[in-house]
C-alpha cells in the first residue's frame, strides 16, 4: 500500500521550461510534505517543504503547491536547468507519529541543454 | 566532521549469510532512520529510532534487526540475506524536527 503516489516516473524538460512533479497523499495525519533532490550516488538532500496551513511556497525557482481538500502537492522548477537533472522524491510525514517519512516513488528529472 | 557517514559502501554477499551495515552520526539527533532504495518504490522505511535503545518498524522491517545503544550509532542487521535485499540502503538522523540527513548509501548485491 503506497501511502505516497508520485508521478510522472520521468520528465523531460528543456532548459529554460517549467518541470512538474505531482504527488498525492491518503492519510490526512500527515502535517509536513517535504521534496528531496538525489544526484547519483548521493543520498537525498531536503529541497523545499510546506505545512498544510499554507497553499504555496516558493524558494528561489522551486515552488510548491498544496491542495488540502483533494490531497495533493506538487513541485515546480521554474527556467529549469541542466543542473536539476536529479531524482526528485516528494515525501509526508507526522509529528505525532515519530517524524516517519514516508516517500513516494520518485521522478528522474533531464534537463536539456 | 562527516555528519553521518554509512559502512561499507559497497558490499557483496551471500545468500544465508549475515550482514550488518553501519552508520554513524556526530550530529546527536534524537532520531534516525533506516530506508532501503529500489527503482519503482522509492524510499521505504525499514527501521526507525526515536533515541537510544528505542526502536520501532516501518513499511518493510521483515528480514532486518535494528540496534540502538549509542545515539550516535544505528546498526542495520540482516541475519540472513536473501537475493530481495539487494538494494541500496540509506540511513537518515533528524534532530527532530521533521528534516531527515542521508549518508551516502550503502550498495549491497546478495548473491
Amino acid at each position: 500500500q503506497q501511502q505516497v503516489k508520485q508521478s510522472p516516473q520521468s520528465l523531460i524538460v528543456q532548459k529554460g521550461g517549467i518541470s512538474i512533479i505531482n504527488c498525492a497523499y491518503e492519510n490526512t495525519a500527515f502535517d509536513y510534505f517535504p521534496w528531496y533532490q538525489q544526484f547519483p550516488g548521493k543520498g537525498p538532500a531536503l529541497l523545499i517543504a510546506i505545512r498544510p496551513d499554507v497553499s504555496e511556497k516558493k524558494e528561489g525557482r522551486f515552488t510548491i503547491s498544496f491542495n488540502k481538500s483533494a490531497k495533493q502537492f506538487s513541485l515546480h522548477i521554474m527556467d529549469s536547468q541542466p543542473g536539476d537533472s536529479a531524482t526528485y522524491f516528494c515525501a509526508a510525514s507526522m509529528s505525532a507519529g515519530g517524524f516517519k517519512t514516508i516517500f513516494g516513488a520518485g521522478t528522474r528529472l533531464f534537463v536539456k541543454a | 566532521d562527516a555528519g553521518i557517514t554509512q559502512s561499507p559502501r559497497y558490499k557483496i554477499t551471500e545468500t544465508g549469510r549475515q550482514v550488518t551495515l553501519m552508520c554513524h552520526q556526530t550530529w546527536s539527533h534524537s532520531y534516525m532512520f533506516w530506508y532501503r532504495q529500489d527503482l519503482g518504490h522509492g524510499l521505504r522505511l525499514i527501521y526507525y529510532s526515536a533515541a537510544a535503545d528505542i526502536t520501532d518498524k516501518g513499511e518493510v522491517p521483515d528480514g532486518y534487526v535494528v540496534s540502538r545503544s549509542k545515539t550516535e550509532n544505528f546498526p542495520l542487521t540482516l541475519e540472513s540475506a536473501t537475493r530481495s535485499q539487494t538494494s541500496v540502503y540509506f540511513c537518515a538522523s533528524s534532530p527532530g524536527n521533521e528534516k531527515l540527513f542521508f549518508g551516502s548509501g550503502t550498495q549491497l548485491s546478495v548473491l
